[in-house]
């Protein structure tokens, strides 16, 4: 079974300032990882995804995310926090094991408010 | 290129009554998805289409709920009779395939509210 768990429901920042959301995963085999944001009134759009490789990934709009497989991490991370980076994101995790799911499972959202 | 679209946005409906749910993935897109954010909630799987076929409804909460994509192009779901726990947000997504570097593309999601 794979879970996915984003222990903070939100997460307030001052513009200018670093901003970081919290994702824990569980899997059976190796993690694909991903990070989805939902700004309002809109769907979800992809910001990156960890599948092999380097642990730190760049993604959309300054955002990147660091794969720490001993804790079974993937916080999402911004060096600097715009207001317009407010918005809900989550978590997704598959497995890649053999057999494993192809469907992600998402966490519950975190909701990111930046204050000016 | 046009994003998944899904109609209506919002729709609010009283306990019993029907209400239909439609996506358009992206031209091109085989694989379909449904699913349901209840709020405050994980985002849970519904079902998957491979074109017109069902892959994968073991996310779907019972016989009320069904789903279709005729031709393998748009996709509707149909809640009938709706009750109060089906309130929330309804997202469809879309991906050209299941492998690990397809990410799936979603819509902006539909509103239900039963009251």
């Amino acid at each position: 079974a794979q879970s996915v768990a984003q222990p903070e429901d939100q997460v307030n920042v001052a513009e200018g300032n670093p901003l970081t959301v919290k994702c824990t995963y569980s899997v059976s085999g190796n993690p694909y990882l991903f990070w989805y944001v939902q700004y309002p009134n809109r769907g979800l759009q992809f910001l990156l995804k960890y599948i092999t490789g380097d642990n730190l990934v760049k993604g959309s709009y300054g955002f990147e995310a660091e794969f720490n497989k001993s804790q079974t991490s993937f916080h999402l991370k911004k060096p600097s926090a715009l207001v317009s980076d407010s918005a809900l994101y989550f978590c997704a995790v598959r497995d890649s094991a053999s057999g494993g799911s192809y469907i992600p499972t998402f966490g519950r959202g975190t909701s990111l408010i930046v204050h000016p | 290129e046009a994003g998944v679209t899904q109609f209506p946005s919002h729709s609010v409906i009283e306990k019993g009554q029907t209400v239909t749910l439609r996506c358009d993935p992206i031209s091109g897109h085989d694989n379909l998805y449904w699913y349901r954010r209840v709020m405050g909630k994980e985002i849970k799987f519904l079902l998957h289409f491979v074109k017109e076929s069902k892959q994968d409804e073991s996310g779907m909460p019972n016989n009320r709920f069904l789903a279709e994509r005729t031709g393998g192009t748009y996709s509707t779901l149909k809640v009938q009779p709706a009750e109060l726990e089906d309130s929330g947000v309804y997202f469809c997504a879309s991906s050209p395939g299941t492998g690990s570097y397809n990410e799936q593309f979603f819509g902006p999601g539909t509103r239900l509210t039963v009251l």
